[in-house]
């Protein structure tokens, strides 16, 4: 089963708006990943945030983690058209040699020019 | 470095043929990951290896799927026989340990059609 459900599954916007995107997961964790596909090609990671942290920025990207309420969202500030893509949050329950990541299906992200 | 390489790009078999997807890693990443992605079931992790050892392979669907990884540069993923139902886009990606890293690198993905 799928251990992080995004929210929405689509979201349009206009260019320079902000895309808000959010995971929920059911396990407690040991971090959790945002990443981004574009279409026909693999994922890139975006960002980490681990579970003793509550917010992280990288640029345009702004993640937040509640433990509290198992749910995490991303940010994508002043968007752009290249920003369209899916984006899929992934969770680790734990690190080490058993450390694997679960994906939740995704969002998809169109950006309007 | 040229990133998690992945062969074929592209395949199309008939149903009953043996597939074989192989994947190169990055250099120096003692983590290997084999995923499959659908619509339908999304992302899915099939199996992963640790220096080489398979680690976990709870994630893969039946017999008919084998994947092996003879050396720290180099794993196969092998379906047979091939059916319809294993269409999909085939990622493998690699981590590195050290200094606790936990990011995957992602391959181009293979996308398997079997008619």
């Amino acid at each position: 089963s799928q251990q992080g459900e995004e929210d929405p599954q689509a979201l349009s916007i206009q260019e320079g708006e902000n895309a808000t995107m959010n995971c929920s997961y059911k396990t407690s964790i040991n971090n959790l990943q945002w990443y981004r596909q574009n279409s026909g090609r693999g994922l890139v990671h975006l960002i980490l945030i681990r579970s003793n942290e509550r917010e992280k920025h990288s640029g345009r990207l702004r993640v937040t983690l509640d433990t509290s309420k198992k749910s995490s969202s991303l940010l994508i500030t002043a968007s752009r058209a290249a920003d369209t893509a899916s984006y899929f949050c992934a969770t680790a329950t734990h690190t080490g040699a058993n450390s694997k990541l679960t994906f939740g299906k995704g969002i998809t992200l169109s950006v309007r020019p | 470095d040229a990133g998690v390489i992945q062969s074929p790009r592209h395949e199309v078999t008939e149903m009953g043929q043996e597939v074989t997807l192989r994947c190169k890693p990055i250099s120096g990443h003692d983590y290997l990951f084999w995923y499959r992605q659908t619509m339908m079931r999304g992302l899915e992790l099939l199996i992963y290896f640790n220096n080489n050892v398979p680690i976990d392979d709870s994630g893969m669907p039946e017999d008919r799927f084998s994947a092996k990884m003879p050396n720290a540069s180099f794993s196969t993923l092998k379906i047979q026989p091939s059916e319809p139902r294993d269409s999909a886009v085939y990622f493998c990606a690699s981590k590195s340990s050290s200094g606790h890293q936990e990011t995957q690198y992602f391959g181009p993905g293979t996308r398997l059609l079997v008619l």
